[in-house]
């Protein structure tokens, strides 16, 4: 059953330290995108690659935030350093993508980050 | 820009009642639109998607019908159960890229 996979479940962290949540996409899937949910906001696109490379990043906060993706089996989110209003689920999400049409956006189960 | 506007929640209703979740959107072009399903401690899940106009999209008794002419995408289901309690999502990916863009989320709970 092709999941996507994140790293940590949940985390909690003091306020300035770096944290990195990990992503494992479904093989074969060549879109990754990074959302970020809160109650106050909603869900927010923070990161979107295609083919490892990144497309948009505009939702991003860059001073402290980074997105990569290393290899095709694995994508990374930095926070560094992290502060209280960083605290949200953040999900991954992959599909297959040709710059046309979204075809369906499997999503990962999250990752709860509370900074303190 | 792209948005979408969802039904504001939280909706309470009995099992088996009618269900209507409405959506609208502002996009340019023909995006594809979509309903996706968040339950508690979970990620999202798509329920269901429509590519191109008068498209109807159904899964698990869901409906969703894409009408162009009033940018509309509303979630229906004849006959809820307590097992649909979740918030569902209405979202949209224009024309040209992958991007989605979600609306608020719409919070259902169905009571026995």
């Amino acid at each position: 059953d092709a999941r996507v996979t994140q790293t940590p479940r949940d985390k909690v962290t003091e306020m300035g330290q770096e944290v990195t949540m990990r992503c494992q996409p479904i093989l074969g899937h060549n879109t990754v995108f990074w959302y970020r949910q809160t109650m106050m906001q909603g869900l927010e696109l923070l990161a979107y690659f295609r083919n490892r490379a990144p497309l948009d990043d505009s939702g991003m906060p860059k001073d402290r935030f980074s997105a990569e993706m290393p290899d095709a089996t694995l994508a990374t989110l930095k926070i560094q350093p992290s502060e209280p209003r960083d605290s949200a689920v953040y999900f991954c999400a992959s599909g297959f993508g040709t710059g046309v049409r979204n075809t369906e956006a499997f999503f990962g189960q999250g990752t709860r980050l509370t900074v303190v | 820009g792209n948005s979408v506007t969802q039904m504001e929640g939280p909706v309470t209703l009995s099992e088996e009642a009618f269900l209507t979740i409405n959506c609208t959107y502002t996009a340019t072009g023909y995006p594809s639109l979509f309903w996706y399903v968040q339950y508690p401690g979970e990620g999202l899940q798509l329920l269901l998607k429509a590519t191109k106009a008068d498209d109807k999209g159904s899964n698990k008794g869901f409906e969703a019908t894409y009408r162009k002419e009033t940018t509309s995408f509303h979630l229906e289901k004849g006959s809820v159960q307590v097992s649909d309690s979740a918030v569902y999502f209405c979202a949209l990916s224009p024309f040209g890229n992958e991007k989605l863009t979600f609306g608020t989320g719409t919070r259902l709970t169905i009571i026995p």
